[in-house]
């Protein structure tokens, strides 16, 4: 257990349809990142906030959101759903800015499929 | 976009035998990080070395960074049948505070062969 937890491990869901994933970062850490993996892409950087903030925004479609709520839990909503938007939706957090970085702490993620 | 870019994109080997694997990035950096995943699992974080280091050691891995040529390399000593993984390597560029997150590139598979 990495410290991360990231809900639900996987999700199958219709063209158009709209679906939420959720993240709690490791104990401390402010920071909050989203990535997303697909096998043609990589790993996708998509947004970052720390303490409730967006700090930096990466390639993340009009169609998703995120936010970051007091408790420093995140939610990344994907609406609209395409069979491209198929991949692994990881979130990672750190103590950046907070204390010097020894890296992020990733979650198990979560496996979406549309159909 | 991607900074980092591994290579080689695949590598086999036999157990036992050292494996190398490289990475080379753009941009000026703070610090470059390499991360091993499962298939299908999360990133586990293996390593992290600053731009005013040249080498890391931590366990059976060593690092290089070679920051004139932008470039570092992830050496696994004694390999087992357990390193079989992605390696991914991750850059944190040089820049503002407000913007810290960390590119990856598009990682190197590697198979241990019993």
């Amino acid at each position: 257990d990495s410290g991360v937890t990231q809900t639900p491990k996987h999700l199958i869901t219709a063209t158009g349809q709209r679906v939420t994933l959720r993240c709690s970062p490791r104990s401390g850490d402010l920071s909050v990142y989203w990535y997303q993996q697909s096998l043609d892409q990589g790993l996708q950087f998509l947004i970052q906030y720390y303490n409730g903030e967006e700090r930096a925004k990466g390639n993340i479609l009009e169609r998703f959101s995120a936010q970051q709520f007091p408790d420093l839990h995140s939610e990344l909503n994907l609406s609209s759903l395409e069979l491209g938007d198929s991949a692994l939706y990881f979130c990672a957090s750190s103590s950046r800015g907070t204390a010097p970085n020894y890296g992020y702490t990733f979650g198990s993620g979560t496996r979406l499929t549309v159909v | 976009s991607q900074q980092g870019e591994e290579d080689p994109q695949a590598l086999s080997i036999q157990e036992g035998e050292n494996a190398t694997m490289n990475c080379s990035y753009k941009t000026s950096i703070n610090n470059l990080q390499w991360y091993r995943q499962n298939s299908g699992r999360g990133l586990v974080h293996l390593i992290l070395i600053r731009s005013n280091e040249r080498e890391k050691h931590s366990g059976r891995l060593r690092v290089t960074l070679d920051t004139s040529k932008k470039s570092s390399s992830l050496l696994i000593t004694a390999s087992r049948a357990a390193d079989t993984a992605s390696y991914f390597c991750a850059t944190d560029p040089e820049g503002g505070y407000r913007d810290d997150k960390i590119i990856f590139g598009k990682g190197t598979r590697l198979h241990i062969l019993p």
